[in-house]
């Protein structure tokens, strides 16, 4: 089955620690990114990557670090730098030519203790 | 600043009414608008989008309107199903690689 996963689906943190989150997809999507979705919100753009090896800030990157080394991963590190980082994290990914209709992963929620 | 926005946080729909889920926006240059649904604890699915240049698109039971004068769009889901039941995002795709901008949503709840 095609599709994008992300994991873990719920991850706890303690203060001051980075934590890497795990988002993969075998659909063969050029373009992958990450949203931060909070409690009555609608989704906001952290990263974003075009294409292996090259990615770009989103509207809040700030705390936030990413890599494309390879098509079909783009792991999200949560760094201590991020203030407030309890948060529903989404991954998604979408084929070039189709750029609205992006496919999403079930998230991860990660929450700091 | 731009945003996308919505008039309605929660909408409450007998099942078999007809749904209309509404978004304002303010950035007139996007090219496409887009609405998806998120069901609780999943990603976000897509539903349906709407050229600029477009005022309205059908698909399966769903309808999107696109007022480009009152910068208002509405989806519009016929005979509502309690599979309905979940939160719907408005979001306006403003350039070509996919940097989709967001609505705040409207929760859709479907009564028997």
């Amino acid at each position: 089955d095609g599709g994008i996963t992300q994991s873990p689906k719920y991850l706890f943190r303690k203060e001051g620690q980075n934590v890497t989150l795990s988002c993969e997809q075998n659909l063969n999507h050029d373009a992958m990114y990450w949203y931060r979705q909070d409690p009555g919100q609608g989704l906001r753009l952290i990263y974003y990557s075009q294409i292996v090896n090259d990615f770009q800030k989103g509207d809040i990157a700030e705390g936030y670090s990413v890599s494309r080394e390879k098509k079909e991963s783009f792991p999200l590190t949560v760094t201590s730098a991020q203030k407030n980082p309890t948060a529903f994290y989404l991954c998604a990914s979408v084929d070039r030519g189709s750029y609205n209709e992006q496919f999403f992963g079930p998230g991860t929620r990660l929450t700091v203790l | 600043g731009e945003s996308v926005g919505l008039h309605l946080p929660t909408l409450s729909v007998q099942e078999g009414d007809n749904s209309i889920i509404n978004c304002a926006y303010s950035n007139s240059a996007s090219d496409y608008f887009i609405w998806y649904k998120q069901e609780s604890g999943k990603g976000p699915q897509f539903i349906i989008d709407i050229r600029s240049n477009m005022d309205k698109r059908q698909g399966q039971r769903v309808t999107v309107l696109l007022n480009k004068t009152v910068k208002h769009l509405s989806l519009q889901i016929a005979a509502t199903q309690p599979g309905d039941s979940a939160v719907y995002f408005c979001a306006e795709n403003r350039n070509s690689w996919g940097k989709l901008q967001f609505g705040a949503g409207t929760q859709v709840v479907v009564t028997p």
